[in-house]
């Protein structure tokens, strides 16, 4: 199976703040690879396609990007609504396997 | 608009099974694969297979092969994930996904 790594596993940040999170795959997926941001109580929201296409409708303060097996998703202005766990998702190689999950909390 | 609806919440015995449904609204159904993800208490998200719903064929994470099944009944455009012999650690919120849209979540509780 594919492992993604998924760093940090938590991180502490204000609001207007630059963030960055990382997944690196145990093996290279070219650019199959998703972000998804989930905060408590509702489902998996996609930000982030082909690690680097932003879904429809999310904000341009979330980009992503990379290839092979290192991909990083980055949120250049931190807003209240930000504030959740986000995953990455890897859709190479079957299983589908998702990054152990980041928690940004505020500071 | 494009729309995944699911069952609602099951409480079943440990060697029970349970089946859970995600009716598709707002696109072609058969036009999309439909994946299953659960999400265990307090942890991460697992994925647990797909089916394609046109063809019916489908792939399942090995840890669930002879478990699980999915199936779909394209008249009504629904998905079905079927699992069985449950045990506690099948506790989870379980989700259809069509990755850019996902249903609800239906929560399966395996208790005594």
């Amino acid at each position: 199976d594919i492992q993604m790594t998924q760093s940090p596993s938590s991180l502490s940040a204000s609001v207007g703040d630059r963030v960055t999170i990382t997944c690196r795959a145990s093996q290279g997926i070219t650019n199959d690879l998703g972000w998804y941001q989930q905060t408590p109580g509702k489902a998996p929201k996609r930000l982030i396609y082909a690690a680097s296409s932003l879904q429809s409708g999310v904000p341009s303060r979330f980009s992503g990007s990379g290839s092979g097996t290192e991909f990083t998703l980055t949120i250049s202005s931190l807003q209240p609504e930000d504030f959740a766990t986000y995953y990455c998702l890897q859709h190479n190689t079957f299983p589908l396997t998702f990054g152990g999950g980041t928690r940004l909390e505020i500071k | 608009q494009v729309q995944l609806v699911q069952s609602g919440a099951e409480v079943k015995k440990p060697g029970a099974s349970v089946r859970v449904s995600c009716k598709a609204s707002g696109y072609i159904f058969s036009g999309h694969y439909m994946h299953w993800v659960r999400q265990a208490p307090g942890q991460g998200l697992e994925w647990m297979g797909r089916i394609n719903p046109n063809t019916g064929d489908t792939n399942y994470a090995q840890r669930f092969q002879g478990r699980v099944t999915m199936t779909r009944d394209t008249s009504i455009s629904t998905a079905f994930m079927s699992l069985s012999r449950l045990r506690s650690d099948d506790t989870a919120i379980y989700y259809c996904a069509r990755w850019d849209v996902w249903g609800q979540g239906t929560t399966v509780t395996v208790s005594s």
